[in-house]
């Protein structure tokens, strides 16, 4: 079975600051794809970012970007600039390219506070 | 507006009093899955379906049922209900994803969230 850990649960940033979250993985498998997801105070689940496995290219969204490493199975995620609104807590998620569905397997989340 | 809508947003009962928690999406999709959120532990699946009766147990499925009459509708149901499932509830919505990943990306798409408490 596959597992996520996220061992920062929590972090604090200074307003314009780079941060970096951090997450590792266990699989057995080839193919799979690697999510962030933010949740705000509203609670709602918010995908802030996505990387399939097969690419080498890490994903980059505006100001978040990742650090994928396949072989150490390592997946951070660095805000650059970091802002107010993104004081929430972030989820990295894990999801198989080979079994059917859309089962994701959650980290257990990192509390990031932005200081202004 | 394309969305993942869920009832109660928030609900407090007693143990043993059965409940149910609504979950609809608009977007025709396949699949649907719950999940449930606890401090230090993330979100962990409960249940999910593929499709119209077809529904099946994700990690963490006991005390509670589901069923998949209709593709829109997902309810969770918890029978007797009991403090040890006091949570945050998520229902999460995709189209079904199949059994190639590549280029086969499926965005899913949560509710806004259940909280629960049991006494």
């Amino acid at each position: 079975a596959q597992t996520v850990t996220q061992s920062q649960p929590e972090m604090s940033v200074q307003e314009a600051e780079t941060v970096t979250l951090s997450c590792t993985y266990d699989t057995s498998e080839s193919d799979y794809y690697l999510f962030w997801y933010k949740q705000p105070p509203s609670r709602q689940m918010i995908l802030v970012i996505r990387q399939e496995a097969y690419k080498q290219q890490n994903a980059t969204e505006n100001r978040f970007s990742v650090n994928f490493q396949k072989a150490a199975k390592s997946f951070s995620l660095k805000i650059s600039d970091s802002q107010l609104g993104d004081a929430a807590m972030y989820f990295c998620a894990y999801r198989s390219g080979k079994t059917s569905g859309s089962r994701l397997t959650f980290g257990e989340g990192t509390q990031l506070t932005v200081n202004p | 507006e394309a969305q993942v809508t869920q009832n109660p947003r928030y609900l407090i009962t007693v143990t043993g009093k059965k409940l149910t928690v609504t979950c609809s999406q608009n977007m025709n999709h396949e699949y649907m899955s719950w999940y449930r959120q606890d401090p230090g532990l993330g979100l962990r699946q409960i249940y999910y379906s593929m499709n119209v009766e077809v529904t099946d147990k994700g990690d963490v499925p006991e005390g509670y049922k589901v069923s998949r009459k209709e593709k829109r509708n997902f309810p969770l149901i918890l029978e007797s209900p009991s403090p040890n499932q006091t949570s945050l509830y998520f229902c999460a919505s995709s189209l079904y994803g199949g059994t190639s990943g590549r280029g086969r990306f499926r965005e899913q798409f949560f509710g806004p969230g259940t909280r629960l408490t049991v006494l």
